[in-house]
């Protein structure tokens, strides 16, 4: 059974427009949640995290958003732009500090110039 | 500094045949994991370690065995190829703190036939 998924495979968007990726989760006891980017051939790259205790954060051009009783979070980046074209993976821990991730099956972004 | 290395970043392996996936990383972390990635399924964590001599199973571990000597190596031994086990391969380390951010390596694409 997924705990945490990424029901859309893909996504395009235009270059300056915004771009929301959405994360599902069932488990009720995760309280951390983070973003990674991949680009092919490499590692993923830690993007934006936030904790149970807020329902958003930001940084720069993105912005992570928290709905606790809907068990949902989201990425919005705006603008987009070409060089955000990456997969996205969303993952969720049950207790900072445990270092246990469960991952989302990733999104796939491109942003068209 | 390299951050995490992985070797090799190709292998072909024979069913049955052993083999050593090797990550070694140069932040002093003490955290480091092990995760498989395949198509739809996202990352799944293999076995990770908080400290030398310190490892535990994490989703996926059978077929795996992992050991901790050094703060900085990781490897992980797969003492009996199956073809179940052709993935990708990404090592991550853990800098404790606000964020829990992982820093993975750049993969190893292991087939095995």
């Amino acid at each position: 059974d997924q705990q945490v998924k990424q029901n859309s495979p893909s996504l395009s968007v235009q270059e300056g427009r915004i771009s929301i990726l959405n994360c599902d989760y069932t488990n009720s006891m995760f309280d951390y949640f983070l973003w990674y980017k991949k680009y092919p051939a490499e590692g993923p790259t830690f993007l934006i995290s936030i904790s149970s205790i807020k329902d958003k954060n930001e940084d720069g051009r993105f912005t992570v958003f928290l709905n606790k009783s809907a068990k949902h979070l989201s990425l919005h980046i705006v603008p987009s732009q070409p060089g955000d074209s990456a997969v996205y993976f969303c993952a969720a821990s049950a207790r900072r500090g445990t270092y246990k991730y469960i991952f989302g099956t990733g999104t796939r972004l491109k942003v068209l110039a | 500094n390299a951050g995490v290395t992985q070797t090799p970043k190709f292998q072909v392996l024979k069913t049955g045949q052993s083999m050593t996936l090797q990550c070694a990383q140069d932040m002093n972390h003490e955290y480091m994991s092990w995760y498989r990635q395949d198509p739809g399924m996202g990352l799944r964590l293999i076995h990770y370690s908080v400290g030398a001599g310190i490892t535990d199973q994490g989703e996926v571990p059978n077929g795996y065995n992992v050991s901790r000597s050094t703060t900085e190596d990781f490897p992980l031994r797969l003492l009996s190829a199956a073809p179940s086990q052709t993935s990708v391969y990404f090592c991550a380390s853990t800098q404790a703190g606000y964020t829990d951010t992982q820093y993975f390596g750049p993969g190893t694409r292991l087939t095995v036939l």
